[in-house]
């Protein structure tokens, strides 16, 4: 089965510090991962999307990495700012599967003043 | 980049009616369509894949009589929940693929359905 897990669950951190997600899968066969940014009642925005021959992508503050032999991935927030407040979703895409995406349960970050 | 927009942005309606919501891709043709519905702190739930000119695929136990889709054209598709009760109050996201390369999915900006 399918599965894409993430940690931690929720992550509080002062403004202007570093912080990073994790995510685990096990969706085979891999195509793609993707990192998401779910502000409140919106719904995900794209970040970054790798695929197996990319083990690292930046989008300004955020970096991705992707370990395709340990499935796993991180996303690396630098500098982080109030508006960084929000779920990251992880999101596994299978090789030949049109439709299905496996997502993970997300890791709410707070960033506080 | 590409942007799907999803209309209402929330709605509040009495339990027994339906309630329709539009997904439109704004720049770009959609073969594909997807519906998915989120609960608080949950994650994102597939409901349905809805191809353009074609019935949509519907996900195990998800009712297709009850969430009615519709994908009329490449940059339409649209959600009826019919007979509203109170739980199906959730936030509604689709979700539009851009075909080729790595499939990726855009979604929209999501849907809060409010059923008294």
């Amino acid at each position: 089965k399918n599965q894409v897990e993430q940690s931690p669950q929720s992550l509080i951190i002062l403004e202007g510090k570093n912080c990073t997600l994790q995510c685990n899968y096990t969706v085979s066969p891999f195509s793609n991962l993707r990192w998401y940014k779910q502000d409140t009642g919106r719904g995900p925005v794209s970040l970054t999307i790798m695929t197996f021959s990319e083990n690292t992508k930046s989008n300004g503050r955020y970096t991705a990495t992707l370990d395709a032999d340990t499935k796993q991935s991180s996303l690396h927030i630098t500098a982080s700012q109030l508006s960084d407040s929000a779920s990251y979703i992880c999101v596994v895409s299978a090789r030949g599967s049109a439709r299905q995406l496996t997502f993970g349960s997300g890791t709410q970050l707070t960033v506080l003043p | 980049g590409a942007v799907v927009s999803q209309h209402p942005s929330w709605v509040i309606c009495k339990s027994g009616t339906s309630v329709k919501i539009e997904c439109r891709s704004l720049d770009f043709q959609a073969t594909t369509m997807f519906w998915y519905r989120q609960f608080p702190k949950q994650s994102l739930m597939l409901m349905a894949t809805s191809n353009e000119g074609s019935k949509a695929t519907y996900e195990q136990g998800v009712e297709k009589d009850k969430f009615l889709i519709n994908h009329a054209s490449l940059t339409l598709s649209t959600l009826t929940v019919t007979s509203a009760h109170p739980e199906d109050s959730s936030f509604y996201i689709c979700s539009a693929r851009v075909a080729g390369g790595l499939n990726e999915q855009f979604f929209g900006p999501g849907t809060r359905l409010t059923v008294l």
